[in-house]
């Protein structure tokens, strides 16, 4: 149990363009989702926190703008990185949780790398 | 301001045990979590701790220490597949992960 899918797995993308990538929590409701963003040898950085049906908390320098959340049901989270860059490359991962505000497991997807050329 | 630290890298050879350490400062703890990376992977949940003492699961234990604020995880009978980063993370008091940078185990024959 407790599945989470991402897809795509790989994606290259042109300077400029926008691209979206989909995180489904397969055999659970997802009540919250986690975006993160994980650059070579480092740590997981926590983009934003989404719950169902509500505006996604970002975390401090995250631009919401760039980095569209959106949660539309308990099992669909999309992150969209509009008007990529180069610097935007890195290994996108997201993870669900049964709810927040408590010990709840994070289950992580299998993540997603970008690459902008 | 809150901090993980854990060793960047280790080795061990294939059939010993290892021992990865972790200290956390933290603005409140509600519990300290495990996790195997492999390259190009996410992450996959290996251990929770919340209360002190030693977890077993099979080859790998976890133990906590939280008057210390200090864990590790302990890996027994390696072998060439326990090649992974394994990385530290505590749930602070508003029940958000905290994550170390991870630390890149390399085993060998």
């Amino acid at each position: 149990g407790a599945v989470v899918s991402q897809h795509p797995s790989r994606v290259i993308c042109k300077s400029g363009t926008s691209v979206k990538i989909e995180c489904r929590s397969l055999d659970f409701q997802a009540t919250t989702m986690f975006w993160y963003r994980q650059f070579p040898k480092q740590s997981l950085m926590l983009m934003a926190t989404s719950n169902e049906g509500s505006k996604a908390t970002y975390e401090q320098g995250v631009e919401k703008d760039k980095f569209l959340i959106n949660h539309a049901s308990l099992t669909l989270s999309t992150l969209t990185v509009t008007s990529a860059h180069p610097e935007d490359s890195s290994f996108y991962i997201c993870s669900a949780s049964l709810g927040q505000g408590g010990p709840y497991e994070q289950y992580f997807g299998p993540g997603t790398r970008l690459t902008v050329t | 301001g809150q901090n993980i630290d854990q060793p960047t890298e280790m080795t061990a050879t294939e059939g010993a045990i290892v021992q990865i350490n972790c200290t956390y400062q933290t603005s409140g703890f509600n519990g300290l979590f495990w996790y195997q990376q492999h390259a190009g992977e996410a992450p996959t949940f290996l251990s929770y701790n919340v209360l002190d003492g030693l977890e077993e699961k099979g080859r790998f234990s976890s133990f906590l220490s939280r008057s210390k604020g200090y864990s590790y995880l302990l890996l027994k009978e390696l072998q060439m597949k326990d090649s992974a980063s394994y990385l530290c993370a505590v749930m602070d008091s508003n029940y958000q992960l905290i994550w170390g940078a991870g630390t890149k185990l390399i085993i060998k024959p």
